[in-house]
């Protein structure tokens, strides 16, 4: 079954740090583009950055360029998003999610993980 | 602000139809770039419903079906049921802003 799962979601102050995990299952990540998505509480669905099979085209939304980044370990089968400098509006639920049209962010998202709530908060 | 707009809610009977508006613009949808849509239960993961504007993957039943027009698209979902009752969401490229961009999501009530 392919599936997605992230993790390293919780309580942050503003101003800090949280490494947000995505572990695929019946897939693998080396050969996919993968996606993180977020969504506010009350808000819709934001997407948040991208990173290709290859690992060299990588892309980050305006709103949180300079502050994020996305990676992948292909030993692990794995994606990550590296939050710094967080702020309060960037409470959000995360999902990472597979691109597998591979035509970047123009095509659709799927699977999705189950998302990981990150709090910014003091 | 989202780029796209959708209702914020739509509500229907059991084995009714309803519809979900996604309007866009000439730097998305009426540039030609296709729309997808999700489904989100809740406590799940979003679900891809229909991907390309008309298409529905493996396992999801032919009760949903996609159509656009112009620079609008629109989810209808047929013989409503209760297990229907979650958050839509509508998604496509924007070209000025050179990202994917969603909806706000509606949320669907079964009466």
């Amino acid at each position: 079954e392919v599936q997605l799962v992230e993790s390293g979601g919780g309580l942050v102050q503003p101003g800090g740090s949280l490494r947000l995990s995505c572990a695929a299952s019946g897939f693998s990540v080396s050969s996919n583009e993968m996606n993180w998505i977020r969504q506010a509480p009350g808000k819709g669905l934001e997407w948040i950055s991208f990173i290709s099979s290859t690992g060299t085209t990588i892309y980050l939304a305006d709103s949180v360029k300079g502050r994020f980044t996305i990676s992948r370990d292909n030993a692990q089968n794995s994606v990550y998003l590296q939050m710094n400098s967080l702020r309060a509006d960037d409470t959000a639920v995360y999902y990472c999610a597979r691109s597998p049209a591979r035509v970047g962010t123009r095509g659709w998202f799927d699977p999705w993980g189950q998302g990981a709530l990150v709090t910014v908060s003091s | 602000q989202s780029v796209l707009t959708q209702p914020p809610s739509v509500s229907g009977a059991p084995g009714q139809r309803v519809t979900i508006s996604c309007s866009g613009s000439s730097s998305n949808i009426g540039a030609g770039y296709d729309v997808h849509w999700y489904q989100h239960l809740p406590g799940t993961a979003p679900k891809l419903l229909i991907y390309n504007n008309i298409n529905r993957p493996s396992g999801v039943p032919d009760r949903f079906s996609g159509s656009n027009s112009g620079t609008s698209a629109s989810l209808a979902i047929a013989g409503l049921q209760a297990e229907d009752e979650g958050d839509y969401h509508c998604q496509s490229y924007d070209s000025s802003l050179t990202l994917a961009v969603f909806g706000g999501g509606t949320k669907l009530t079964v009466l």
